[in-house]
């Protein structure tokens, strides 16, 4: 069955330090990943995404992200984070062969300490 | 665009009441989702709907119904609530395998 783990609950940050949160999956094909991010009492925003093609893909607000089909993982990565990228950030896998639902991760929080 | 739109914003109920949460998309997505979420759980898939006139069960569908009312709107019904659906649900709605875009939440407490 498909899934998709992020290891570490929650995460404290220095502003200006870099950033790397992990998210491995399982599935059988090629899978289409996503990372969100969502503010507190906010809905979820999408940062990238990935389908194919270049393994490294880029988000808004300059995040980033790894695709390494030989590690099964799909890390999300900021050079330099701000205060106000303190948030709840998910990893996401499609669900089914249509294509047309995601099983999301448990979810990492990011604290971002000046 | 008022993109995703969900009411109420908040709702207490006791356990055996029913109610119906709405979710509206203006986007002309074909498929529409329904999530809870718990803390330390992330979101998990109540119901999904495809596209119109079809809907399929997630992870967690047990005590909810839905229904694709049209290709716009997308509600999720609790017959008998229950302690248990306490929770924040999120519809959300997308193009076939593109982003989701979400809703703002619907906060239930269930006494």
């Amino acid at each position: 069955a498909q899934s998709v783990t992020q290891p570490d609950i929650h995460i404290t940050v220095s502003e200006g330090a870099s950033l790397e949160l992990r998210c491995n999956y399982s599935y059988g094909a090629t899978p289409y990943l996503f990372w969100y991010v969502q503010s507190p009492g906010q809905g979820l925003q999408l940062l990238l995404k990935y389908f194919s093609g270049d393994t490294l893909v880029q988000g808004i607000k300059g995040f980033e992200a790894e695709f390494k089909r030989s590690q099964s993982s799909f890390n999300l990565r900021k050079p330099s984070v701000h205060w106000s990228d303190a948030a709840e950030y998910f990893c996401a896998v499609v669900l089914n062969q249509a294509g047309t639902a995601l099983i999301f991760g448990k979810g990492t929080t990011l604290s971002v300490s000046s | 665009n008022a993109g995703v739109t969900q009411t109420p914003k908040f709702q207490v109920l006791k356990t055996g009441q029913s109610m119906t949460l709405q979710c509206a998309q203006d986007m002309n997505h074909n498929s529409m989702y329904w999530y809870r979420q718990d803390p330390g759980m992330g979101l998990r898939l109540i119901y999904y709907s495809a596209s119109e006139g079809t809907t399929d069960k997630g992870e967690v569908p047990n005590g909810y119904n839905v229904s694709r009312l049209n290709k716009r709107e997308f509600s999720l019904r609790l017959e008998s609530a229950a302690p248990s659906q306490t929770s924040v649900y999120f519809c959300a709605s997308s193009h076939r395998y593109n982003e989701q875009f979400f809703g703002p939440g619907t906060r239930l407490t269930v006494l």
